[in-house]
């Protein structure tokens, strides 16, 4: 598959644990956003990074963190999880820095117990 | 700042009628729009961007600059529009992508 890839599809753990999920972006593509979606709030920007770089941050706690390595692939760490950071977690890649033509992964969902 | 409304959280519609999802932004300068979609079980893709002034699927959306809007028009729904809906918007540079809060598009046969 040559598309956006993400591990697991699903997670379900407890309070206080921590998570990592992973996203594997499309082939040439240099960019990874991070997003979270909950029925509430839709679709939240977390986090970008460029060809390893962090470059965008959004609305990330501090609990939240991510790298990107040299292989571009991408994993966004979650600690100290509460019930409220269940929800489905989205990758996206693009080629350029800065693009509105993003192209998704399948998510993760996260269940807090 | 920039920020996308989308009002409605769900829009029923029947089947052959006309559909207006509705987004609004605030940007200061030229943005760049796009409508994305999420049919059930499947990811987020992109459906349209305002640059292209295309049409796909039968939706069509035009930029108006003096109000502010990015509205995704369909003169006949059809039952496989029924998904979720994201209105998005780029501002110049390298500004990050806003997300609007979606709506759901349910489609009545």
């Amino acid at each position: 598959d040559s598309g956006v890839t993400q591990t697991p599809k699903h997670l379900i753990t407890a309070t206080g644990q921590r998570v990592t999920l992973r996203c594997s972006p499309r082939s040439g593509d240099l960019s990874v956003y991070w997003y979270q979606q909950s029925l509430d709030q839709g679709l939240q920007f977390l986090i970008q990074y460029y060809n390893g770089e962090e470059r965008a941050k959004g609305n990330i706690l501090e609990r939240f963190s991510a790298q990107q390595f040299p292989d571009l692939h991408s994993e966004l760490n979650l600690s100290s999880l509460e019930l409220g950071d269940s929800a489905l977690y989205f990758c996206a890649s693009s080629v350029a820095l800065a693009s509105g033509e993003q192209f998704f992964g399948p998510g993760t969902r996260l269940t807090v117990l | 700042a920039q920020r996308v409304t989308q009002p409605e959280k769900l829009l029923s519609v029947f089947k052959g009628a006309p559909v207006e999802l509705k987004c609004n932004y605030s940007y200061s300068g030229s943005p760049e729009l796009f409508w994305y979609v999420q049919y059930s079980r499947q990811r987020l893709q992109l459906l349209l961007r305002h640059i292209s002034r295309e049409s796909i699927k039968g939706f069509t959306a035009d930029l108006n600059k003096g109000e502010t809007s990015f509205h995704l028009k369909k003169p006949f729904a059809q039952e496989e529009d029924s998904a979720m809906y994201y209105c998005a918007l780029k501002g110049g540079g390298y500004q990050k992508v806003t997300f609007g809060t979606g709506t759901k598009l349910q489609v009545i046969p």
